[in-house]
């Protein structure tokens, strides 16, 4: 089955830099990667996804980069602010055949002032 | 559309005892899940289903029972509860056959075992 690693466990920026979180997955034939984002107490929400036929995704401050051949992407959170504060899970699924979604292990993300 | 809706919000119980959490989504969605996330951690999926009538085991099965009579409600059961399943629960759906594949949690339900 597919598995997933995500880096780093803990991330610690300044308000304003940007943060990178690493993914990792191991079943090739995997074809849609969600990131989640889930604050303290609250459900994880969906923040971006890619499908494996596009490298590069942005929305607004966040982007997705999706490289097949290394089977690795990546959430990039530029000019961060204190709200962006939360876990963050990366995700990975073969839509259609498979039925789970697998999770990295999260990242804590910590937005300093 | 309410999404995915979860009850209830908190519950304490005691070793032994068995309770049902509640799971309804309103999106007509063909996959449903159980995940378990302890203090800290990761999500863990529990059980899962792909439509009515159909259901299977996950990562961390043990202790807990399932069912999908409907294409809406997917309850979890726990038949004797242990202070090992004091965790936060949420339940999950995605997808209509064919349609987009974004996965979408409930609010949660908080369950401790004392």
């Amino acid at each position: 089955g597919e598995n997933v690693e995500q880096h780093p466990s803990t991330l610690s920026v300044q308000e304003g830099d940007s943060a990178v979180i690493k993914c990792t997955y191991s079943d090739s034939a995997s074809n849609y990667f969600p990131w989640y984002k889930q604050e303290l107490g609250k459900r994880p929400q969906l923040i971006i996804d890619i499908r494996s036929n596009v490298g590069e995704k942005k929305d607004q401050r966040i982007a997705v980069t999706l490289n097949k051949t290394a089977k690795h992407f990546s959430l990039h959170i530029t000019e961060t602010q204190p709200e962006d504060s939360a876990v963050y899970f990366c995700a990975a699924i073969l839509t259609g055949g498979g039925n789970k979604l697998t999770f990295g292990t999260g990242t804590q993300l910590k937005v300093e002032l | 559309n309410a999404g995915v809706t979860q009850t209830p919000k908190f519950r304490i119980l005691k070793i032994g005892q068995s309770m049902t959490l509640q799971c309804t989504q309103d999106m007509n969605h063909n996959y449903m899940y159980w995940y378990r996330q302890d203090p800290g951690m990761g999500l863990k999926l529990i059980y899962y289903s792909v439509g009515a009538g159909i259901t299977d085991k996950g990562e961390v099965p043990n202790g807990y029972n399932v069912s999908r009579s409907t294409t809406e409600d997917f309850p979890l059961r726990l038949e004797l509860a242990a202070p090992s399943q004091t965790s936060v629960y949420f339940c999950a759906s995605r997808g209509l056959a064919g349609g987009p594949d974004t996965q979408y949690f409930g609010p949660g339900t908080r369950l401790t075992v004392l």
